[in-house]
């Protein structure tokens, strides 16, 4: 069974910084590229970043580029976001989300997310 | 604001049909065929039910279809059942290696 498991939100105040992380089981995560996706409290979706299989191609939301950086450790099937400069609207829960054979930006297998919270 | 336009709401009774719109621009919905529709639960993680515009993955029931006509993405429900009462995104690429989604249709079965 595909599973994606996120950790590391909690509360953060603005400007300071988080590291998100996404163990993946069930499949061999250095076959799949991945990425992240948000969503705000009572809002939509938007997607973060995406990363290739083999890191090699790393793409970013422009409301994140800059700040975010994510990074991937195939032999340890760990997906990491590292979150800087953080602003009150990145408040949102963070979705890591598997990458379909069809394309990138199509997502197939979501973790349960991890909640990020930057406030004073 | 979204960058693809969505209906806040919509509704229908089990059994019958609903479909809901997805808009966009010819930057995003109008210029790819890379349109997909999420399906998410309360509390819950989105789950893929179209993609590529009118592709079904494995295990989607056939009563969810999509379709799209120029920068306008539809997907319909039919023989509503009470289990598909959610909130349903759409989302396209958009060119230079960015995503769009829109806000969301939170689909009611009365």
């Amino acid at each position: 069974e595909v599973q994606l498991v996120e950790s590391g939100g909690g509360l953060v105040q603005p400007g300071g910084s988080l590291r998100l992380s996404c163990v993946a089981s069930g499949f061999t995560l250095s076959s799949y590229g991945m990425n992240w996706v948000r969503q705000a409290p009572g809002k939509g979706l938007e997607w973060v970043s995406y990363i290739s299989s083999d890191s090699s191609t790393i793409y970013y939301a422009d409301s994140v580029k800059g700040r975010f950086t994510l990074s991937r450790d195939n032999a340890e099937s760990s997906l990491f976001l590292q979150m800087n400069s953080l602003r009150a609207e990145d408040t949102a829960v963070y979705f890591c989300a598997r990458r379909h054979t069809s394309g990138w930006f199509y997502f197939d297998f979501w973790g349960q997310g991890t909640l990020v919270t930057v406030s004073s | 604001q979204s960058a693809l336009t969505q209906p806040p709401s919509a509704s229908g009774s089990p059994g019958q049909s609903v479909t809901i719109s997805c808009t966009g621009t010819s930057s995003d919905v109008g210029g790819y065929n890379y349109v997909s529709w999420y399906q998410q639960h309360p509390g819950k993680a989105p789950k893929l039910m179209i993609y590529e515009v009118s592709k079904r993955p494995s295990g989607v029931p056939d009563r969810f279809s999509g379709s799209k006509s120029g920068n306008t993405a539809s997907l319909t429900v039919s023989g509503l059942q009470a289990e598909d009462e959610a909130d349903y995104y759409c989302s396209s690429y958009a060119g230079s290696k960015k995503v769009v989604f829109g806000g969301g249709t939170k689909l009611t079965v009365l």
